[in-house]
């Protein structure tokens, strides 16, 4: 069965830092992945997606798939980027998402 | 354009009462979607159809039931509540397949 793992819970870095968001999954089929971003009060929206291989407000993410993994990554994060970042597997039958757990960012100044 | 809208945005409700949630998207989405949202478990699929008249079942989908008689509402039903469903529901919807999906704002419900 497909499964999608983000190993941290809370990342906390300050503005201006480096931060990397971990994402690993297992998939039999060929992966999809997205990263989905909450920010607070806000409903969910997706950030981004590999097959796009684009840089939204700064963030990239490439899939490794080697290692299974998807890792979101921003060179210099900013206090705005204080969100809840969800990474997701989708299934082509039915377009369906398999979530993450989650990744609360935590930006300080 | 509403996008994706959810009614209630809360509920109390008491174990083994019933209660409908609605969800309603006004982008002529084929594909809509019931998520529900449980710390440190991420959203977890709970029913979904692919067009009117249809629906299946997701990761989740004990105790709750669906319906999408409209193309624009999906309806999520829980007929006897328990305190394990306490959590952020969210509907979202997509045009078809490998489409991006759109959320709504979410229902928090407390069974208590």
């Amino acid at each position: 069965a497909q499964r999608v793992t983000q190993p941290e819970k809370l990342l906390s870095v300050f503005k201006g830092a480096p931060v990397e968001l971990k994402c690993n999954y297992s998939y039999s089929g060929s992966p999809e992945l997205f990263w989905y971003v909450q920010y607070s009060r806000q409903r969910l929206q997706l950030l981004l997606r590999h097959i796009s291989r684009e840089s939204i407000k700064g963030f990239t993410a490439d899939l490794n798939k080697g290692e299974t993994s998807f890792h979101l990554k921003k060179p210099f994060a900013q206090e705005e980027d204080s969100a809840m970042y969800y990474c997701a597997l989708r299934m082509a039958a039915g377009n369906k998402l398999t979530f993450g757990g989650g990744t609360r960012v935590l930006v300080k100044p | 354009n509403a996008g994706v809208t959810q009614t209630p945005k809360f509920r109390v409700l008491k174990t083994g009462q019933s209660m409908t949630l609605l969800c309603a998207q006004d982008m002529n989405h084929e594909y809509m979607y019931w998520y529900r949202q449980d710390p440190g478990m991420g959203l977890r699929l709970i029913h979904y159809s692919v067009g009117e008249g249809t629906t299946a079942k997701g990761e989740v989908p004990d105790g709750y039931n669906v319906s999408r008689l409209k193309k624009q509402n999906f309806l999520l039903g829980l007929e006897s509540a328990a305190p394990s469903q306490t959590s952020v529901y969210f509907c979202a919807s997509s045009q078809s397949n490998n489409y991006e999906q759109y959320f709504g704002p979410g229902t928090r419900l407390t069974v208590t």
